[in-house]
């Protein structure tokens, strides 16, 4: 199947640790998007790839960190320096920036 | 600054209405505009994309129209059903995609 997976769908984090989320697409898209989803906000950027080995920041970077070294791949690592990490968040990718974005089932991420 | 605002922020009608659900927005340059579903905690799906020259969009119940001139869509949904009951998500492209709080829709039998 086609698609854009995150992976895991629940994550439960210490404070202070450092955490990996995952998000795979094989729709063979340049860009990639991970956004973080709070009650009663919309969508906020948090980076985005437009290219391998090329991400810039979005609207609310600070506390994260991503990587592009594959086409299919942004992980997003969630550092302790982010003071609200508690969220959900969704990754997303598209033929390029500004164009149809497909969506991942998202992640919730819970610091305990 | 580039703003997509949503109304009414959550709606609750029964099973078999109609209802519309509004979209304003102040964004540009204005590139298409989007109406995407959220079920509760999954990630959104999208419904419909209309580009400036579209007035309306039909996607088997749904229905969305987009005035340009006014910036304003509305995506009207036909004898709902349980399953509509979720968020929907109005999204504005320019050079990055602008993402409206979205409306919260509960379907009662």
């Amino acid at each position: 199947d086609g698609g854009i997976t995150q992976s895991p769908k629940y994550l439960f984090r210490k404070e202070g640790q450092n955490v990996t989320l995952s998000c795979e697409q094989n729709l063979n898209h340049d860009a990639m998007y991970w956004y973080r989803q709070d009650p009663g906000q919309g969508l906020r950027l948090i980076y985005y790839s437009q290219i391998v080995n090329d991400f810039q920041k979005g609207d609310i970077a600070e506390g994260y960190s991503v990587s592009r070294e594959k086409k299919e791949s942004f992980p997003l690592t969630v550092t302790s320096a982010q003071k609200n990490p508690t969220a959900f968040y969704l990754c997303a990718s598209s033929i390029s920036r500004g164009h149809e974005a497909f969506f991942g089932q998202g992640t919730r991420l819970t610091v305990v | 600054k580039n703003q997509v605002e949503q109304s009414p922020q959550s709606l609750i009608i029964l099973e078999g209405k109609n209802c519309t659900l509004q979209c304003n927005y102040t964004v540009s340059p204005f590139s298409n505009l989007r109406w995407y579903k959220q079920d509760t905690g999954r990630g959104p799906v999208s419904l419909t994309i209309m580009t400036f020259s579209e007035n309306t969009k039909s996607n088997g119940r749904y229905t969305a129209t987009l005035d340009a001139d006014t910036k304003q869509s509305s995506l009207h949904i036909t004898a709902s059903q349980l399953s509509d009951s979720a968020s929907y998500i109005c999204v504005v492209s320019a050079d990055k995609l602008i993402f409206g709080t979205g409306t919260r829709l509960q379907v009662f039998p």
